[in-house]
């Protein structure tokens, strides 16, 4: 069964510091999507894309954050300058379409650590 | 702003003791209300969606019902296998009437089962 895949499972990292998160979503998706789960709180959308471009983003994905789709498989979640409420789960989706309603699977997610 | 509250919190049972999970919510235009499973570590793992209210959908001791203003999992006979944090989460549409997949979650039910 096809599946989302995010490495690594466990990124630890100074203040201050630039991380990249990676994304394989599922192949014949065309919406990607990334969220984060503060420990303890809930899962909370960050910003979708499509066509090489951001369709939404929330009030939490500022300028610190981008996105990117470099090639044909994978997505990527850069945090540029990495700040201690930056420590979290990070999860990658995906969805096959949005004409109609597509269910987004997600991946298992990077931990992400700030120091 | 769409809202999704859980209840209970925490839910504990016996092995074979059937109950239900409730998730209200508010939304400008539900497009989609879909259940996940969280096992700890994990990523969200999709179980349901449902479109409009009335409809019911069910997965092995699992039943998803829905109406305008909550939603409902049902869980019948449960096994140990199912202790895991149940997730609700809504998919409605922006002020312009569109909707680019941007998932509101609750905080979880956490189920506990004993055997």
């Amino acid at each position: 069964e096809p599946e989302v895949t995010q490495t690594p499972s466990h990124q630890v990292t100074q203040m201050g510091q630039e991380v990249i998160l990676r994304c394989v979503p599922i192949s014949n998706h065309l919406y990607f999507y990334w969220y984060r789960q503060i420990l303890g709180q809930k899962v909370e959308f960050l910003v979708s894309f499509y066509n090489n471009e951001i369709s939404e983003k929330s009030e939490i994905f500022d300028d610190q954050f981008s996105v990117e789709r470099p090639d044909g498989s994978n997505f990527t979640l850069k945090i540029r300058s990495t700040k201690l409420e930056d420590s979290a789960m990070y999860f990658c989706a995906s969805s096959a379409g949005l004409a109609l309603i597509y269910t987004q699977y997600f991946g298992p997610g990077t931990r992400l650590t700030v120091l | 702003e769409d809202q999704v509250t859980q209840s209970p919190e925490a839910l504990r049972l016996q092995e074979g003791e059937s109950s239900s999970l409730n998730c209200s919510y508010t939304v400008s235009g539900l497009r989609g209300l879909f259940w996940y499973r969280q096992d700890p570590g994990k990523g969200p793992e999709f179980l349901f969606t449902l479109y409009s209210a009335g409809e019911e959908k069910e997965k092995e001791r699992l039943k998803a019902t829905l109406t305008k203003k909550e939603s409902f999992l049902h869980i019948t006979a449960p096994k140990p296998e199912d202790s895991a944090t149940y997730l609700c989460a809504v998919q409605g549409t922006n002020a312009g009437g569109t909707s680019y997949g941007k998932l509101t979650f609750g905080q979880g039910t956490i189920l506990t089962v004993h055997p």
